[in-house]
């Protein structure tokens, strides 16, 4: 079963929209992570943000905004005044408590492929 | 350097060869791990080092791959008797600790054909 969901395949904006990107996960650990990554055209995955299960507070880093919600299973990510360098594709992904013995291997999600026009 | 690098960068080959990709992870970081992204997809687990010890080889998909640390930096995945649906762009990535968010090299694109 996909532990992580990214319901949006594909979205499209024009440049200086808002824009959410959710994500749904599914866990029955008590302690976990979550992160963001964006997988921009050249292929690299860039580290975006890293949350623990015990840190609800949402987060701000510029024009990029994150939402956790425990009681919704919910990690949406929020850009704010998109800009044409932010299209790529974005990834969520959890790491679990159970999965020490893995090195806490991520699970992602399918992603989501933004495309902002400008 | 800096970052996470890989070699190579793209690898053909016809199948039934055998390839060797190499990750160099980032100097000091004790976790290292491989991942297969297929094309439109996420990228997926294959297996899970700590210094040179592999600890997780779970989602090797056969026998046929086979990962390496010898000396708990440089590590080596090496697929044998390649077939077409090992296809795919294999990610390798690191950490200071295994909790620790992963920094991704740029990825070694493997076309079988």
């Amino acid at each position: 079963a996909q532990k992580v969901t990214q319901a949006q395949t594909e979205i499209s904006v024009v440049e200086k929209e808002d824009v959410t990107l959710d994500c749904v996960y599914e866990t029955r650990d008590t302690t976990y992570y979550l992160f963001w990554y964006k997988q921009p055209p050249s292929g690299e995955l860039v580290f975006l943000i890293r949350r623990n299960s015990f840190d609800e507070q949402n987060e701000i880093s510029g024009r990029y905004s994150w939402n956790f919600q425990k009681s919704t299973s919910s990690f949406n990510f929020t850009i704010t005044a998109s800009q044409v360098v932010d299209s790529a594709v974005y990834f969520c992904a959890l790491s679990e408590a159970r999965a020490s013995d893995s090195g806490y291997a991520l699970n992602f999600g399918k992603g989501t492929s933004l495309l902002v026009t400008p | 350097g800096a970052g996470v690098s890989q070699s190579p960068r793209y690898k053909v080959a016809k199948r039934g060869q055998d390839v060797a990709l190499r990750c160099d992870p980032i100097s000091g970081h004790v976790s290292l791990f491989w991942y297969q992204q297929a094309l439109g997809q996420g990228p997926e687990f294959l297996t899970y080092f700590q210094n040179e010890a592999q600890l997780d080889k779970s989602g090797l998909p056969s026998d046929r791959f086979f990962a390496e640390r010898p000396e708990g930096s440089v590590s080596t995945l090496k697929i044998q008797r390649t077939q077409q649906e090992d296809s795919a762009v294999y990610l390798c990535a690191s950490s200071f600790r295994a909790y620790n968010e992963q920094f991704f090299g740029p990825g070694t694109r493997l076309t079988v054909l």
